[in-house]
């Protein structure tokens, strides 16, 4: 069971590239997020969705783009780097409300 | 909105002793609670939660917490800490039927001396 898999692990971009960062499930889970973990910030939500279709902003969702094709994807899009984007980007899904959420090992992303 | 306050930035503590690390909420009505630990390099895993019922919860790995709705606290416990607790802690809140939008403390890192 490979539970939430976040691919790349690590990444390096120059201000201005776009990419995608990728975030699978294979846990059948409905709601899915991603978060950016900056130090001294705890985690902070960019975009969630509760299931296929479905997606909607969180606290930071500037600079970012969803979408929610199938229930076990959910790839999270930069439009245009900014240094400012320069983290850690976790995916996370979970059954539900009443459950808490299983993360991703993660995305460490530099932008230059 | 919602916030979360851990005001421990960095606890230690010896192995074989207690641990407490707290963690305050402010939030209009009784969210759901959690509690999570991140080793370095990885992800988070979830510890222990809070919905309902019995304000003493337990969780994985020996620890508890106890919510405390006059103190809008949610503190983490453990009786006797061992060298692999070392991690950061982070304490989280959401709204009931919305945990999709959970909002995290800034984390309590913990270094744990043999």
């Amino acid at each position: 069971n490979a539970g939430v898999t976040q691919t790349p692990k690590f990444q390096v971009l120059k201000t201005g590239q776009s990419m995608t960062l990728q975030c699978a499930q294979d846990m059948n889970h409905e709601y899915m997020s991603w978060y950016r973990q900056d130090p001294g910030m705890g985690l902070r939500l960019i975009h969630y969705s509760v299931g296929a279709g479905i997606t909607d902003q969180g606290e930071v969702p500037n600079g970012y783009n969803v979408s929610r094709s199938t229930t076990e994807d959910f790839p999270l899009r930069l439009l245009s780097a900014a240094p400012s984007q320069t983290s850690v980007y976790f995916c996370a899904s979970s059954d539900g409300p009443n459950y808490g959420y299983t993360f991703g090992s993660g995305t460490r992303l530099t932008v230059v | 909105a919602q916030s979360v306050t851990q005001p421990d930035i960095h606890i230690t503590v010896s192995e074989g002793a207690s641990l407490e690390l707290r963690c305050n909420y402010s939030y209009g009505a009784t969210p759901y609670l959690f509690w999570y630990v991140q080793s370095p390099g990885q992800g988070l895993q979830l510890l222990l939660k809070y919905f309902s019922g019995d304000t003493l919860v337990q969780g994985i790995k020996g620890f508890e917490a106890e919510f405390k709705r006059s103190q809008s606290s949610f503190n983490l416990r453990k009786p006797s800490v061992h060298w692999s607790d070392a991690a950061e802690y982070f304490c989280a809140v959401g709204p009931r039927g919305g945990a999709s939008k959970l909002t995290f403390g800034t984390g309590t890192r913990l270094q744990v001396t043999l």
